[in-house]
């Protein structure tokens, strides 16, 4: 069956650290992949897709992913935190055909100490 | 922009009472669906529909119904609210065909006493 794990459940990092959140999925065909973030009371807003090509995608707000086949992860990265970067990250694969529904991972909730 | 709203970002009900909850989006979407998202579960899917007047059940359909009327607008239905059904809904959208992402409204928090 299709997975997504995120094994971090809060994350704290200072402002202006570098960060990764981890993301491992499980899905026998080639995935569509998602990250999104999700500020307090609000809904999901996209941060990046990757879909095929370059297995490293760029994504708003200076986030990128990158896809390791070999792996099965796909790993959200930025260089430099802000404060404003404190929310939920979830992970998502696609799946192609049935209407390309999404499998989303548990979450990662960031906080960041000034 | 794609914009999708939900008619009420909390509410209150009581166990036993019928709730609608409304979504509806502005870019001509065939795809809709609805998640609820609880802590440490992420967001888990209710139903989807496909077309107007077209549903298939997701992941967690039981207590739940679904309308779609018009291309536009998605409704979710507790036929007869519990407690366990106290969480945050999500409405997504998304164009039909392709591995397109998908477009959320802001959640209605629901509160069932």
């Amino acid at each position: 069956a299709q997975s997504v794990t995120q094994p971090d459940i809060h994350i704290t990092v200072s402002e202006g650290a570098s960060l990764e959140l981890r993301c491992n999925y499980s899905y026998g065909a080639t995935p569509y992949l998602f990250w999104y973030v999700q500020s307090p009371g609000q809904g999901l807003q996209l941060l990046l897709k990757y879909f095929s090509g370059d297995t490293l995608v760029q994504g708003i707000k200076g986030f990128e992913a990158e896809f390791k086949r070999s792996q099965s992860s796909f790993n959200l990265r930025k260089p430099s935190v802000h404060w404003s970067d404190a929310a939920e990250y979830f992970c998502a694969v696609g799946i192609s055909g049935g209407y390309n529904k999404l499998i989303f991972g548990a979450g990662t909730r960031l906080a960041v100490h000034p | 922009d794609v914009k999708v709203t939900q008619s009420s970002r909390y509410l209150v009900k009581r166990t036993g009472e019928k709730v609608f909850l409304e979504c509806v989006q502005d870019m001509d979407h065939e795809n809709m669906f609805w998640y609820r998202q609880d802590p440490g579960l992420g967001l888990r899917l209710i139903y989807f529909s496909y077309d107007v007047k077209m549903k298939e059940k997701g992941d967690i359909p039981e207590g739940y119904s679904v309308s779609r009327e018009k291309k536009e607008r998605f409704s979710l239905i507790l036929e007869s609210a519990s407690t366990n059904q106290t969480s945050m809904y999500l409405c997504a959208s998304r164009p039909g065909g392709g591995p397109y992402e998908q477009y959320f409204g802001p959640g209605t928090r629901l509160t069932v006493t």
